[in-house]
């Protein structure tokens, strides 16, 4: 079956460094991958879309790699500040699916 | 655009009792979905909207629940009757198709739901 691999263990890093997020996934072949960023209380938040010809993608601070062989998207956040604390959700998306699978999220505490 | 638009905040109901979530999904958008999400399952899919046609409902967990889109500014989500296991946090996204066949999604802030 079809399944999403998200680090479910809150990852806890200090003001400035790099934080790297982890996505797997097995019985996909996703053509797409998306980030969203979801606070407490709130929905998820769009932040970034790559597609499997892509092997990253920059927004800003943010950095995503997409590898399809090892069938992982990483998630970076370089010179992270405490505001960038929330939860952060991959969705890999497959052709002619139009329709994104979200996992469950990993949550990042960055402490000053 | 204010965004997608959820409706109640908040719900607290008995058990047995009919619930109607509401959603207002943003202007030109020809995606809606519904999900659920808990600690135990995360996000689900519950159901999806084209054009205000319903397309998967695959995710609906029983005849308990169904979902309605009358038109293309108007979605609802109903619960009858409701259980404590229903108990969760309902999302409303809406979305437009891209030039590549991509969805971004955009999520209305839930409505948490408190079945007792």
């Amino acid at each position: 079956s079809q399944k999403i691999e998200q680090n479910s263990e809150a990852l806890n890093i200090q003001e400035g460094k790099t934080a790297t997020l982890t996505c797997n996934y097995t019985n996909y072949s996703p053509a797409y991958l998306q980030w969203y960023r979801q606070d407490p209380g709130r929905g998820p938040v769009f932040l970034l879309l790559i597609r499997e010809n892509e092997k990253e993608k920059r927004k800003e601070r943010l950095k995503v790699t997409f590898d399809t062989t090892l069938k992982q998207s990483l998630f970076h956040i370089t010179a992270s500040q405490p505001a960038d604390s929330a939860t952060y959700l991959c969705a890999p998306e497959e052709e002619r699916s139009y329709i994104p699978t979200f996992g469950r999220g990993t949550s990042l505490i960055v402490h000053p | 655009d204010a965004g997608v638009i959820q409706s109640p905040r908040h719900e607290v109901t008995e058990m047995g009792q009919e619930v109607t979530l509401r959603c207002k999904p943003i202007s030109g958008h020809d995606y809606l979905f519904w999900y659920r999400q808990t600690m135990m399952r995360g996000l689900e899919l519950l159901i999806y909207f084209n054009n205000n046609v319903p397309i998967d409902d695959s995710g609906m967990p029983e005849d308990r629940f169904s979902a309605k889109m009358p038109n293309a500014s108007f979605s609802t989500l109903k619960i009858q009757p409701s259980e404590p296991r229903d108990s969760a946090v309902y999302f409303c996204a809406s979305s437009l198709r891209g030039p590549m066949g991509t969805d971004t999604q955009y999520f209305g802030p839930g409505t948490r739901l408190t079945v007792l």
